[in-house]
């Protein structure tokens, strides 16, 4: 099965700054790719995703760039507020029926 | 609009009881449905998926049990409590191998 790992476990970064967190994968038939915001009490909303044809998707703060050849993609969010504190998931897939999660990452942007 | 409900919002159960939880999803036919538990501060542990009415695969072998009765809804249960099986239970939809997943709000379980 999919063996994920995300870096770091935990980040904080002042209001404004950038931050960036990264998800490695074990299955090279990995195609889909996304990354999932989890706010306290709430289950997980997807924020952003992208497939493996495509290198680099931004939807407006947020960002995805993706490694296949080395098997990572990571989150990237400028400009952070406030309201991005939550825990982010990347979940890597393939053709399979079952979504494996990383173990999250505690981003605290403090303003 | 797709939109999945799972209750209840919070449980206490003492150990030794049963459990069951129940996830249903509308707007959508033929979903794959999940059950994840989230213990405190952790990741999300896969439980059960299935594909289809009836079709339940587990991914680990534990005090819980779950069932597709119909085509959109998705129940967890235990016979059983125990302690550990304290966590944050969500239930989630996805219309595909490729596809993303659309998240229940989750349902929090303390077994005393």
């Amino acid at each position: 099965g999919e063996n994920v790992e995300q870096h770091p476990s935990t980040l904080s970064v002042q209001e404004g700054d950038s931050a960036v967190i990264k998800c490695t994968y074990s299955d090279s038939a990995s195609n889909y790719f996304p990354w999932y915001k989890q706010e306290l009490g709430k289950g997980p909303q997807l924020i952003i995703d992208i497939r493996s044809n495509v290198g680099e998707k931004k939807d407006q703060r947020i960002a995805v760039t993706l490694n296949k050849t080395a098997k990572h993609f990571s989150l990237h969010i400028t400009e952070t507020q406030p309201e991005d504190s939550a825990v982010y998931f990347c979940a890597p897939r393939g053709n399979n029926n079952d979504m494996r999660f990383g173990a999250g990452t505690r981003l605290t942007v403090k303003p | 609009s797709q939109t999945i409900h799972q209750w209840p919002a919070t449980l206490v159960q003492p150990v030794g009881s049963p459990l069951s939880l129940e996830c249903t999803v509308e707007g959508t036919s033929n979903p794959n449905l999940y059950w994840y538990r989230q213990a405190a501060g952790r990741g999300l542990q896969l439980l059960f998926y299935s594909v289809g009415i009836g079709q339940i695969s587990s991914e680990v072998p534990q005090n819980l049990s779950a069932s597709r009765p119909q085509d959109r809804q998705f129940i967890l249960s235990s016979k059983k409590l125990l302690l550990s099986d304290s966590g944050f239970y969500l239930c989630a939809w996805s219309s595909g191998a490729l596809k993303s997943y659309t998240f229940g709000s989750g349902t929090r379980l303390t077994v005393v």
